[in-house]
């Protein structure tokens, strides 16, 4: 079964310093996508930066960006010069050819000034 | 900006009620989606449909059922709404090719009593 874990339930960071949030994924399909998305408290979740595996170029959307791992199946998200704003549950996400999304449990991020 | 509107932010309803949960997306996307949400276990898809009267199960379809009559309103119901159906319900929406970003309601929190 395909999968995406996640294995940092929390993680915290101060303001202005760097953070990287795990992502491990189980596939045996060569063509897919991955995502992070972005849900503050009590507000709508929002793609944060999106990979296509072919792609051996890693994404990066400003302070966003990501080292993906096509061997190691690894999707990593590092946030640099991190804000208040930054505070949220991130979710990784896995798009195969089978069409359905599947996110991982999730990480908790707090940012303390 | 995409806008998907859920009906209700929060809910309570009684065990064995019959309960609708409605999403309307204003970009004319194909694509809709309904998801629970729950803590440690991330989102669950429950059902998709990829254009007017059609639609797909998801990963845990049991308990729920959907309409798509219109393009712009994808509809959850709980035919008989039982306690370990309280969750976070969040839809989104997404353009014609499912590797695009989903775009997400704020989410329902229903209650089942």
């Amino acid at each position: 079964a395909q999968t995406v874990t996640q294995s940092q339930p929390e993680m915290s960071v101060q303001e202005a310093e760097t953070v990287t949030l795990s992502c491990t994924y189980d596939t045996s399909e060569s063509d897919y996508y991955l995502f992070w998305y972005k849900q503050p408290p009590s507000r709508q979740m929002i793609l944060v930066i999106r990979q296509e595996a072919y792609k051996q170029q890693n994404a990066t959307e400003n302070r966003f960006s990501v080292n993906f791992q096509k061997a190691a199946k690894s999707f990593s998200l590092k946030i640099s010069d991190s804000q208040l704003g930054d505070a949220a549950m991130y979710f990784c996400a896995y798009l195969p050819n089978t069409d359905k999304l599947i996110f991982g449990t999730g990480t908790r991020l707090q940012v303390f000034p | 900006d995409v806008k998907v509107t859920q009906s209700s932010r929060y809910l309570v309803k009684r065990t064995g009620e019959k309960v609708f949960l409605e999403c309307v997306q204003d970009m004319d996307h194909e694509n809709m989606f309904w998801y629970r949400q729950d803590p440690g276990l991330g989102l669950r898809l429950i059902y998709f449909s990829y254009d007017v009267k059609m639609k797909e199960k998801g990963d845990i379809p049991e308990g729920y059922s959907v309409s798509r009559e219109k393009k712009e309103r994808f509809s959850l119901i709980l035919e008989s709404a039982s306690t370990n159906q309280t969750s976070m319900y969040l839809c989104a929406s997404s353009s014609g090719t499912l590797d695009q970003p989903q775009h997400f309601g704020d989410g329902t929190r229903l209650s089942i009593l």
